[in-house]
């Protein structure tokens, strides 16, 4: 059974430029989970949904950042324009629902140069 | 501010000895805490969770520790493997919440 699949998997890009993050989450689970990883802060939840409903961003950074889910099988974290300070491993995570068990994808390996 | 902090970056541990990973926090609302393991290149995978109504809870080489008067939670591991080397991440939820606050990461190098 397939896990959380997100792409792409590594992403090299200039400051300024438009990034888009996608993910899949596992079949069934309703509630999905941005995250980024950093060496300084650790794990920082961004923002989640449940049932395709954004339910708390307020981890989301700024304005630059924003995120959608259209259908229970697709979501997108984006950032525009972006930063150097944004370069970081970003993770798609999904659960059955909102307090279970998260399961990660393998993230997203951001480099804004 | 960090509501749940690892303050050890790093740990090393000889195989068949017992790795002990520390976690503390500072939010007082806190009531379930996890433990995830994360190798290179995949993402973190849920190992070990507890409730704040209880101080223990074991699953084969892992037990979890809490000691809630001390805000402090202990993974050991025993024994410890090669394929244990890996970060590890301590997570934890409030009251009434969804969300997972996740600590900073402790990487587990166990050596023959």
């Amino acid at each position: 059974d397939a896990g959380v699949i997100q792409s792409p998997r590594h992403e090299v890009t200039e400051m300024g430029q438009e990034v888009t993050l996608r993910c899949k989450p596992i079949s069934g689970h309703n509630s999905l989970f941005w995250y980024r990883q950093t060496m300084m802060r650790g794990l920082e939840l961004l923002i989640y949904f449940n049932n395709n409903v954004p339910i708390d961003d307020s981890g989301m950074p700024e304005d630059r950042f924003s995120a959608k889910m259209p259908n229970a099988s697709f979501s997108t974290l984006k950032i525009q324009p972006s930063e150097p300070r944004d370069s970081a491993v970003y993770f798609c995570a999904s659960s059955l629902g909102h307090t279970d068990t998260q399961y990660f994808g393998p993230g997203t390996r951001l480099t804004v140069l | 501010d960090q509501q749940v902090k690892q303050n050890s970056p790093s740990l090393s541990v000889q195989e068949g000895r017992i790795s002990i990973l520390n976690c503390d926090y500072t939010n007082s609302m806190f009531d379930y805490f996890l433990w995830y393991k994360k190798y290179p290149a995949e993402g973190p995978t849920f190992l070990i969770s507890i409730s704040s109504i209880k101080d223990k809870n074991e699953d084969g080489r892992f037990t979890v520790f809490l000691n809630k008067s001390a805000k402090h939670l202990s993974l050991h591991i025993v024994p410890s493997q090669p394929g244990d080397s890996a970060v590890y991440f301590c997570a934890a939820s409030a009251i009434g919440t969804d969300k997972l606050i996740f600590g900073t990461g402790t990487r587990l190098q166990v050596f023959p």
